[in-house]
């Protein structure tokens, strides 16, 4: 079963941040988060992932509280193209061998 | 580089028969999974294969089997095809204990319906 808990749908304004919000309460120290997205009809995509700092690359920004019980994904400035189902997973950094448990995700629709 | 490459991509079968589907996974990579999404159900894991040897298997019936090749290609196989399995099938390539920044590399799937 899946770890995390997101709400199910959020709205977005085109140009404006995305900030998608998952609680991963039971999280361990050596589990890492995971986001990945799916646009419509295709394949899940890698977005970023972190463990207990802050990340950013050429997509999104992870905020991880200090917890480590939640998180946020940031799109900084979302485009129609950012509509798309997003997973926010966790998963031990030991277990290479455990496969992707995928949650429902957050169904995020950026607006024009 | 090439990405993971599923074959076909549409297919459109009938009760009663079987199916098989097939993954080309990205040209280093030697662990293959296999996953099947439906609207109810969302994202299921279905087996992962390494070095041509399922390491790890959901929960799905006898029906669903898969294999890997030599060369790391995988098909996976339906029998005896039920009205439920029209789905999504998604395959994912990964290097052999990823967890390093891209992990899983997903192809775009092969959607299965069952008439």
């Amino acid at each position: 079963d899946a770890k995390t808990t997101q709400p199910p749908s959020m709205d977005c304004a085109e140009g404006r941040a995305a900030n998608l919000p998952c609680n991963h309460s039971t999280i361990s120290g050596n589990e890492y988060v995971y986001w990945y997205r799916q646009i419509h009809s295709q394949g899940p995509q890698y977005i970023i992932h972190g463990l207990k700092n802050n990340e950013t690359n050429e997509m999104a920004s992870l905020i991880i509280t200090e917890d480590r019980k939640s998180s946020t994904l940031i799109l900084p400035h979302a485009t129609l193209r950012d509509t798309a189902v997003y997973y926010c997973i966790v998963r031990d950094i030991f277990s290479g061998n455990t496969p992707l448990v995928f949650g429902k995700g957050t169904r995020l629709s950026v607006i024009a | 580089k090439a990405g993971v490459t599923q074959t076909p991509r549409y297919l459109i079968k009938t009760r009663g028969q079987q199916v098989t589907l097939s993954c080309s996974p990205i040209s280093g990579h030697r662990s293959v999974s296999w996953y099947q999404q439906t609207p109810g159900q969302g994202l299921q894991f279905l087996f992962e294969y390494f070095s041509e040897t399922q390491r790890n298997k959901g929960n799905f019936p006898g029906r669903f089997s898969g294999r890997q090749f030599s060369n790391s290609r995988s098909e996976m196989n339906v029998s005896t095809l039920e009205l439920g399995d029209s789905a999504l099938y998604l395959c994912a390539s990964s290097l052999p204990g990823e967890v390093g920044p891209t992990g899983y590399t997903f192809g775009s799937g092969t959607r299965l319906t069952v008439v």
